[in-house]
């Protein structure tokens, strides 16, 4: 089975302009996080879908938000960037079951840089 | 916060079994201790997971004392590959609760 892929792998932009960033979960994963990770915070929660809606979500402000398709695919959106914002941006997706455990198995990650 | 309290790094001489303690005092009857790897720059690797008994798979194995209060993931033969950050988590597993990671240990294989 392919793992889950992270396109872009690498970005920059500027300060104030806007970014996607794209994951493609396990085939059959039905559940997708997101986290952020820098040197000073370490790996932090952003936010999970499931089913196309939004279950939980982290402390971050309203400029991060995410979206998930029908085919389980999910797109993170960062406005109005800061400089703050600059980190690897990394993508987890899970088979979302009822029942016992739900591993999350992480993509490579996007290298997000803000000039 | 992190449940979970683990040494911020070790030492380990390649070839011998590397083994990495983690603190879960606080730890619920039904969570599970998870335990990721990261190698430099890289997504978190899965490594492994349980919640009372001794689990092993292809790359470790993992040890939970009786009280379940803490954990030893076992790399039973480390190579300079195994250089990584380690980091245990402790969560119900289910599908509507999110990881949180601490800071982990900073495992080095000396060769």
């Amino acid at each position: 089975k392919a793992g889950v892929t992270q396109t872009p792998r690498y970005l920059i932009k500027t300060r104030g302009q806007q970014v996607t960033l794209s994951c493609s979960p396990i085939s059959g994963h039905r559940s997708v996080s997101w986290y952020q990770q820098t040197p000073g915070q370490g790996l932090q929660f952003l936010f999970e879908y499931f089913s196309e809606t939004q279950r939980n979500k982290g402390n971050f402000p309203g400029r991060f938000s995410g979206r998930q398709f029908s085919n389980s695919r999910s797109e993170m959106n960062v406005s109005t960037l800061e400089l703050g914002d600059s980190a690897l941006y990394l993508c987890a997706s899970s088979p979302g079951g009822l029942l016992g455990t739900d591993t999350q198995y992480f993509g490579p990650g996007t290298r997000l840089t803000v000039l | 916060d992190a449940k979970t309290t683990q040494p911020t790094s070790m030492d380990c001489a390649e070839g011998r079994a590397a083994n990495l303690p983690c603190n879960h005092s606080t730890i619920s009857g039904n969570e599970y201790v998870y335990w990721y790897r990261q190698i430099h720059s890289q997504g978190p690797q899965y490594i492994i997971h349980g919640l009372k008994n001794n689990e092993t798979n292809e790359m470790a194995s993992l040890i939970i004392t009786e009280d379940r209060k803490s954990s030893t993931l076992i790399l039973p033969h480390a190579t300079l590959r195994d250089t990584a950050v380690y980091y245990c988590i402790v969560r119900v597993g289910n599908r509507d609760d999110k990881i949180i990671f601490g800071k982990g240990t900073r495992l080095h294989i000396l060769p």
